[in-house]
Order: C-alpha cells, then structure tokens, then sequence
C-alpha cells in the first residue's frame, strides 16, 4: 500500500468553479500537512501548511485536515486560470524525519476562462 | 532573497557518463534537500544536510549516486555511470531547522 494516495486527475472546471483536491495518507506518523503548487517545468511552490485537523483558510484556499480518518484536502473557491498547475500533497513526520517530505502523485487541474 | 538556485536548468548525455548537478540555497538556510521527480509523479526524497552533514539518504540513492555540501553552503550532486532510468528532474530545497521547504527550478536530465 503506498503510504499516499492522490487522485491524479486529470481535473478540467469553468472559472469561477469551486475545487475540491484529495489526498489519503496510511502513515500515522505523518504530523505535518502541506500542500504545493507546481506549475509546468518549475519547482513546487508551497500553498498551505497545516499540522492540526481541522480548516485553515488564506485567501482562496482552504486547507481541511482530518487526522482520524487520514485525510486531506484543498479547496480553491472561485478558481482562476491562472489557478491551472498540478496541486501535490505533501507530508512530514517530524522527529528525526523531520527533513523527508513524502509527497502525492500530484493532481493535474484546468482552470477554463 | 534571491531564492533556492539550481545549474544547469538541463542536462542531456549520453549512458555511461558522468554528470553533476549544483544547488545554491537561500542564504542562511541550514538545511538542503534533494528530490527526484519522474513524469506524472511526485517528488521523491534523495537526500537532505544541515550544515555540511548529511543526514538522512534514501533508498533509491544507489551506489551511484553521490552528494556534498562542503562548507554548507553549496551542494552537488553527482550520478556516476547514467542510466536511461535517472532521466528525471532533480529538486533541490532548502530552509531552516523546523520551516517549511523552498524549491528550486530543477535540473531536467534526459540520459540517451
């Protein structure tokens, strides 16, 4: 079982569209929760940093986490084009792993004009 | 803040032969991570120092791969003998101790 699971996509929505990205996790050691934006042929960006369950909002985006049942998930309310970049989850289990992120296959989204 | 800096931004050769990739942190971080990421796919962790230690490798950092960070500041790293398989793009990042991780644009590597 891979210690991540994210649904590739890919995911086309008109703009303005409400966005919904997933991630499930298996490592319970896993205490820190990340979300990157990587736009084509650059380097991941970092969206979202969270290390508690439950919402964190910036903006645009929200980070929902639920630890009990080792879910995560982004929402991006009122999508732009400029929105369209493959979205990665990303997690740390801190400690002596403080340093390794494991990281989603990563979720390809369109945003149309 | 100039940001996480990576040469070459790409790099073809041939199988066989030998190639070294640089990676310039931000100033001050500590720590300097390396990623790997194939298409369609997430980064995956390679390797990562704080200061000049290295410490913590991955398992899919064969033999053949090698990476410094001599004065903590720099880091290289090498792949000895390329193979069609280490076409990837390779991540580097860096930050302080307990911070998130700022990326770099990646070095493309496309072995023949």
């Amino acid at each position: 079982q891979k210690e991540v699971e994210q649904d590739p996509g890919p995911l086309s929505v008109p703009e303005g569209a409400i966005v919904s990205l997933n991630c499930t996790y298996s490592n319970s050691a896993f205490q820190y929760f990340m979300w990157y934006r990587q736009y084509s042929r650059k380097g991941p960006e970092l969206l979202m940093y969270t290390y508690s369950s439950g919402n964190k909002e910036d903006g645009r985006f929200t980070a929902q986490v639920d630890k009990s049942s080792k879910y995560i998930s982004l929402f991006i309310r009122d999508s732009q084009p400029s929105d369209s970049a493959t979205y990665l989850c990303a997690f740390n289990a801190g400690g002596t792993s403080y340093g390794k992120l494991t990281f989603g296959q990563g979720t390809i989204l369109t945003v149309h004009p | 803040d100039t940001g996480v800096s990576q040469n070459p931004r790409h790099k073809i050769t041939k199988r066989g032969q030998n190639v070294t990739f640089r990676c310039d942190p931000i100033s001050e971080h500590n720590r300097l991570y390396w990623y790997r990421q194939t298409l369609g796919q997430g980064p995956e962790f390679l390797t990562y120092f704080q200061n000049e230690a290295q410490l913590e490798k991955s398992r899919l950092l064969s033999d053949r791969f090698s990476a410094e960070r001599p004065k903590g500041s720099f880091s290289t790293l090498e792949i000895q003998r390329t193979e069609q398989g280490d076409s990837a793009m390779y991540l580097c990042a860096s930050s302080r101790i307990t911070d998130t991780q700022y990326f770099g644009p990646g070095t493309r590597l496309t072995v023949l």
